[in-house]
């Protein structure tokens, strides 16, 4: 019954690689979200897709590209990892309401601990 | 400087005791306030919303804004050892369909037993 699924949990590679994250929500929602988190506890958003259409785009290196191949799913494929790259990772969903007037509540996965070695 | 300072602690206060967390922000579009808490090694859960000036109240809970001066604050009365965990705030300009929640930095709470 998880409503944000993320995999792998935990994810350790070398420099240089290319690595993927996926993620899933079973919540109906129709945005879904990319959040960094780093070492300092600091969570910054990346990205986020509403209905497959990408809205947010952080100033993100190219090397981050995140994929949503139907509105349950969000996945974030990184080229050339970089030592920096470090982080955990979060996907969040959402589902905006048509009063606009309501906060709507991002309900976050739990998340994939990134190391680049 | 940041959007949304929040002081990281740590902060250990004794069971029992109220707990006060704050957050101050520069930009006054904000208009929705959170408080997120987040256990060891999970996500972030929200714990409260508010979008107007003044206090709204939860069960042991407290979330008071202050918009005049850019400034949130959550209280937490009887504070309990399952309260240890690292609360940040967030806020959120909120425009339709685009919702880039702002976070602070998270300020990491222990309860001592």
């Amino acid at each position: 019954d998880t409503a944000v699924s993320q995999t792998p949990k935990y994810l350790v590679t070398q420099m240089g690689n290319d690595k993927s994250i996926k993620c899933e929500q079973n919540l109906g929602h129709d945005t879904m979200y990319w959040y960094k988190q780093d070492s300092k506890k600091f969570l910054k958003i990346m990205f986020s897709y509403n209905n497959k259409e990408l809205i947010i785009n952080e100033t993100v290196p190219n090397r981050f590209s995140p994929k949503s191949p139907d509105k349950a799913h969000l996945n974030l494929h990184i080229n050339s990892l970089e030592l920096g790259d470090s982080a955990v990772y979060f996907c969040a969903s959402s589902q905006v309401l048509a009063s606009g007037e309501t906060y709507n509540e991002q309900f976050f996965g739990p998340g994939t601990r990134l190391t680049v070695l | 400087q940041k959007e949304v300072e929040q002081d990281p602690g740590p902060l250990s206060v004794p069971e029992g005791a109220i707990v006060s967390l704050n957050c101050t922000y520069s930009n006054s579009a904000f208009q929705y306030f959170m408080w997120y808490r987040q256990y060891s090694r999970k996500g972030p859960e929200l714990l409260m919303y508010t979008y107007s000036s003044g206090n709204k109240e939860d069960g042991r809970f407290t979330a008071q804004v202050d918009k005049s001066s850019k400034y949130i604050s959550l209280f937490i009365r009887d504070s309990q050892p399952s309260d240890s965990a690292t609360y940040l705030c967030a806020l959120i300009i909120s425009n339709f369909g685009n919702e880039k929640l702002t976070f602070g930095t998270g300020t990491r709470l222990t309860i001592i037993p």
